[in-house]
């Protein structure tokens, strides 16, 4: 089992809709979870840490669910700008490395 | 501005030729890290230093090398002994032992001829 796992996607939807992604992760002890962002050949650039409590920002939602090991993102009113590779991370308990997933590729269509 | 660059942008390299890419930092990060991207594919680590004059490697260190003289500053070789060397290549930067995510540099594309 990989560590961590995301929806293989393409995700292709309409300007306006609503779109989910899901993350697994296999580590129980890992402590700080994010989302980035990455356009087509381009660096990832962090979208926003996910946190207990879930947290928002924006048109963006993050929950983390720690007993399921579960991390999910929510974009509500889909831009077309908001086309790209979503990765989904997990730093592990020692603080020392971070272990991405494969991504999910979304395509907002006009 | 504090940042992570990376030099070149663009490297071809011929066969049995060495090559170095740069990356340096000014975030005043202990922490430093090489990854390989493939083209559709996610990142995989190459290698990571948690402080100067130490490394370690990561899941595909071979045919690589690395070294951490400065805080600032940690440089790959790709070597000859690297087969496909051909990828999009990631340098980051992050605070060890808290929280704190990790930031990249833009990137350098390896080419062979």
């Amino acid at each position: 089992r990989k560590e961590v796992e995301q929806d293989p996607g393409p995700f292709n939807v309409p300007e306006g809709a609503t779109v989910a992604f899901n993350c697994t992760y296999s580590n129980s002890a890992s402590q700080s979870f994010f989302w980035y962002r990455q356009d087509c050949r381009k660096e990832p650039k962090l979208l926003m840490s996910v946190y207990s409590s879930g947290n928002e920002d924006g048109r963006f939602t993050a929950q983390l669910n720690r007993a399921s090991q579960y991390i999910s993102l929510l974009i509500r009113d889909s831009k077309l700008s908001d086309s790209a590779t979503y990765l989904c991370v997990v730093r592990d308990n020692y603080g020392q490395n971070f272990v991405f997933g494969p991504g999910t590729r979304l395509s907002v269509l006009p | 501005d504090g940042g992570i660059t990376q030099s070149p942008k663009y490297l071809f390299r011929k066969e049995g030729q060495n090559v170095t890419l740069s990356c340096e930092q000014n975030l005043n990060h202990d922490a430093m890290y090489w990854y390989r991207q493939d083209p559709g594919q996610g990142l995989r680590l190459i290698y990571y230093s948690q402080i100067v004059n130490d490394f370690q490697k990561g899941d595909i260190a071979e045919g690589y090398s690395v070294s951490r003289e400065k805080k600032e500053s940690f440089p790959l070789t790709v070597t000859s002994a690297q087969k496909n060397p051909t990828a999009f290549y990631l340098c980051a930067s992050s605070i060890p032992g808290t929280q704190e995510t990790q930031y990249f540099g833009p990137g350098t594309r390896l080419l062979v001829l």
